[in-house]
This record gives structure tokens, sequence and C-alpha cells, in this order.
């Protein structure tokens, strides 16, 4: 399948600090990313769609000011916590849209980041 | 408003013996449903997809079945192993905009 990586995989930081999460798609172009949260247990929330070239879409309740989102190419997507606080500690995971196979349409996930605020 | 939903939350399975994953959803724009597994601190690795055109998809071990009319499908592992120990997510998109919605998962336990 695709391979989707995320850097880094995990982060300490400061609160009040900004944190910056790359999401790429490595053998494949995503005009379309994902980006996820996930608390313990919880399954996945959906926090924003990312789009080549184009404004991310942000799911209701989620800041677009706290979680900037830039889809500079085909291939990369970032994730910007800005004025991180402990409650942004969670785990981030992005997701590339693949629609590159006859008949399929398949989001292929990174490794995940764990993002820790002290 | 859950529009995915898996209702057990774990599964404990003996190895060689076939594993059932439940999902069931409520939107009826979905027309296209995916399965994804996960182990902790790791993205979800992408399983097996079906299309609403279909009702089976076979992939060597793992077959979904989708009932669209009970809007309901099924993930079958046979025979499990205990590799496949891990938490379930089923998931659903509809063709606008290809956002998944997860269900809450299962987490599947195969035991020697």
């Amino acid at each position: 399948g695709a391979v989707v990586s995320q850097h880094p995989s995990w982060v300490i930081c400061k609160s009040g600090t900004s944190v910056k999460i790359e999401c790429r798609s490595l053998d494949f172009q995503a005009t379309t990313m994902f980006w996820y949260r996930q608390f313990p247990k919880q399954s996945l929330m959906l926090m924003a769609t990312s789009n080549e070239g184009s404004k991310a879409t942000y799911e209701q309740g989620v800041e677009k000011d706290k979680f900037l989102i830039n889809h500079a190419s085909l291939t990369l997507s970032t994730l910007t916590v800005t004025s991180a606080h402990p409650e942004d500690s969670s785990f981030y995971i992005c997701s590339a849209r693949d629609r590159s196979g006859a008949g399929t349409d398949t989001q292929y996930f990174g490794p995940g980041t764990r993002l820790t605020v002290l | 408003d859950q529009q995915v939903k898996q209702n057990s939350p774990s599964l404990s399975v003996q190895e060689g013996r076939i594993s059932i994953l439940n999902c069931d959803y409520t939107n009826s724009m979905f027309d296209y449903f995916l399965w994804y597994k996960k182990y902790p601190a790791e993205g979800p690795t992408f399983l097996i997809s079906i299309s609403s055109i279909k009702d089976k998809n076979e992939d060597g071990r793992f077959t979904v079945f989708l009932n669209k009319s009970a809007k309901h499908l099924s993930l079958h592992i046979v025979p499990s192993q205990p590799g496949d120990s891990a938490v379930y997510f089923c998931a659903a998109s509809s063709n606008q905009g290809g956002k998944l919605i997860f269900g809450q998962g299962t987490e599947l336990s195969v035991k020697p």
C-alpha cells in the first residue's frame, strides 16, 4: 500500500510554544490530506481537511487559528499547533487520500505524532 | 450523533477460529466503507474496503460483507492469528469530500 510519513514521531514542548508536524505522502500525490486527533481509548476525530493550494476546511469546534494547516505541495501538509497548552497534548495523525488507482479512493495514514505539552 | 457505530468495544477469539467484527451506520449517503487496524501509538493501517455497489470483498484472510438494507458491515478474519490482536476501526465516506467517519473501534484479542 501507499506510504505516508509523519515527522516528528513525538515531541515534548513547553506551554506557549508552537509545534509543527509534517505529513508526507512518499509514493503518491495527494491533493487532499486529513488531520486527526486521538485521545486515549477513543476514536479518531477529524480536525480538518487539507487541500493542496487552498485553505483547509476545519471541522466544527476546531480552532483554525490554533491549528494552522498548510498544504504546500501534492506530497506535503503541515499542522502547526500554535501557543500549545497541556490540553493540546494528544496523538495527532495525518492521512493522505490516494485516488490514483482505478475504482479506489483510500486514505493511508501516517504513523502519528505524540505531542506532550508541559 | 454517531454516524458509524461499533457496538462491541472488545472481542476475544481463540487462535484459528473466525473473528467477526461488526459495524453499523446511519447515513444512507455513505458509499464507501473501509476497515483499519491500529496498534497503540501508531497510525491506522488500511486492511480492506468495499464500495456500496458490492456486498462482499475478499482479500486473503479478510472478508468484508456489506448489507445496505440493514446499514451493516462486518469484517471476517479467518483463521485468526495472535498477530491480529489490535483495535479495528470501521470507517465510511460519501462521495462528497472524502471525509472518513470512524467508528469507536473494537479491540480484538486472539488467544493462542
